[in-house]
């Protein structure tokens, strides 16, 4: 079974800054499924990234996403003030189906 | 563009069974999975299971023996029924579109598991 690790689990930094948050599997992700949601306080999560570095419908072109094996990354290039929220790593398409990381925070500075 | 919208109570008591249904509005659920999927308090997010529209499921391992998904197209609903519940069960319940990576998700509904 794939664990997901996020790290930090919080990351201070001040608008305009670059974020990057990463996330590491146990095992190998086969075929690079693995997404990244974004979900602020009372809201469900929003796809953000899948298949590793495709962006969802409608969202900025400051999220990017990056890696392979057990290694990815998701970088917001620069940060504007509703970027503060918590992040998502999940991997699918394995066994189990879905897995996701224990979240990250991101709080401005 | 899809909407989801949980239903069902927001207490329910120790060793009960917990019944949730999400509408799905805004298009076919047809050639579709839908999930259900968990948050406890101050914790991330556990997956519980998915459903074809055509009836298949898969479920998370550690609930297959206390959970079902059903999906009715007819009424665009699927719905959640787990058993035997404990107080780690409180959480908010999200139903999502998709198997894999979710593209939509309901607002989520609280669920608190009490004597």
């Amino acid at each position: 079974e794939i664990v997901l690790t996020q790290s930090p689990d919080t990351l201070s930094l001040s608008p305009g800054e670059r974020a990057t948050l990463s996330c590491r599997a146990s095992q190998p992700i086969a075929s690079n499924y693995l997404a990244w949601y974004q979900q602020k306080p009372g809201q469900a999560p929003r796809l953000l990234i899948y298949d590793t570095s495709k962006r969802a419908t409608d969202i900025p072109d400051r999220f990017s996403g990056s890696g392979s094996g057990t290694d990815f990354t998701l970088t917001i290039s620069r940060l504007e003030p509703e970027d503060f929220a918590l992040y998502h790593c999940q991997s699918y398409g394995g066994s189990p189906p879905n897995t996701f990381g224990q979240g990250a925070k991101l709080e401005i500075k | 563009q899809f909407r989801l919208q949980e239903s069902g109570p927001g207490l329910v008591k120790l060793s009960e069974t917990l019944s949730l249904t999400c509408t799905v509005s805004g298009g076919s659920m047809n050639d579709m999975y839908w999930s259900w999927l968990r948050q406890p308090p101050g914790k991330g997010l556990e997956w519980l299971g998915y459903i074809h529209y055509s009836g298949a499921t898969n479920y998370n391992s550690s609930l297959k023996s206390r959970i079902t998904i059903s999906v009715d197209t007819s009424k665009s609903q699927f719905s959640l029924h787990l058993t035997s519940l404990t107080a780690a069960d409180t959480a908010v319940y999200f139903c999502a579109r998709g198997g894999w990576s979710l593209a939509s998700w309901g607002q989520g509904i609280l669920v608190t598991v009490s004597s």
